[in-house]
């Protein structure tokens, strides 16, 4: 089958970096997403990686190793307004293009 | 630029009644168009997608439908809503193969 891990919810403080892992299993890969869901809200498009590496947009960052169905979103110098739900997506090798979803992980951010 | 507007943005209806949501996209042509659910505290369940006008494909069988009568038009339906459809209903599009989804504000629907 088909499936998206991330852990659930993560703590961490004003100011320092977190990482939030993503591993995956999917039938085929053409790209993973981040999104940010603010509560309450629809998610918003962060980055999007389809090679190995890191890619980098300002505070946030995002790898990818696809030998080992993995990625991770870095979030540095971390602000309150960073607390929301993280959501991994893979675009698997599906001809519709579909998005396989993570549940997401909650990240509390405290002063 | 690409935008896309869904409304309204809360509803709340008695058990039985119909439903109709829609969402429209701007700013683009021949868009992929999603429907999906999400309880609140999970992740995204995809309900409907559809790859152009009279194209609706569904991934859980349910009392909703979804139609697209127009390219850029995408409705999502029920005849008799259930306690369990609610939920935050978010209407998304992408443009092209690998272009990440974008969404509408979501609709929260409460059913009493």
């Amino acid at each position: 089958g088909q499936n998206i891990d991330q852990p659930t919810e993560m703590t961490a403080t004003e100011g320092a970096i977190v990482q939030i892992n993503c591993t995956y299993q999917t039938s085929g890969f053409n790209g993973l997403f981040w999104y940010q869901q603010h509560a309450g809200e629809a998610p918003t498009f962060l980055s999007y990686n389809v090679l190995d590496g890191l890619e980098e947009k300002g505070r946030f960052s995002s790898f990818l190793s696809r030998s080992k169905g993995y990625s991770y979103l870095l979030l540095k110098e971390l602000q309150m307004k960073d607390s929301a739900s993280y959501l991994c997506a893979v675009r698997g090798e599906d001809s519709n293009y579909q998005l396989i979803w993570g549940a997401g992980t909650k990240l509390i951010i405290k002063p | 630029s690409q935008t896309i507007h869904q409304w309204p943005a809360t509803l709340v209806q008695p058990v039985g009644s119909p439903l109709s949501l829609e969402c429209t996209v701007e700013g683009t042509s021949n868009p992929n168009l999603y429907w999906y659910r999400q309880a609140a505290g999970r992740g995204l369940q995809l309900l409907f997608y559809s790859v152009g006008i009279g194209q609706i494909s569904s991934e859980v069988p349910q009392n909703l439908s979804a139609s697209r009568p127009q390219d850029r038009q995408f409705i999502l339906s029920s005849k008799k809503l259930l306690l369990s459809d609610s939920g935050f209903y978010l209407c998304a599009f992408d443009a092209a193969g690998s272009q990440p989804q974008h969404f509408g504000d979501g609709t929260r629907l409460s059913i009493l």
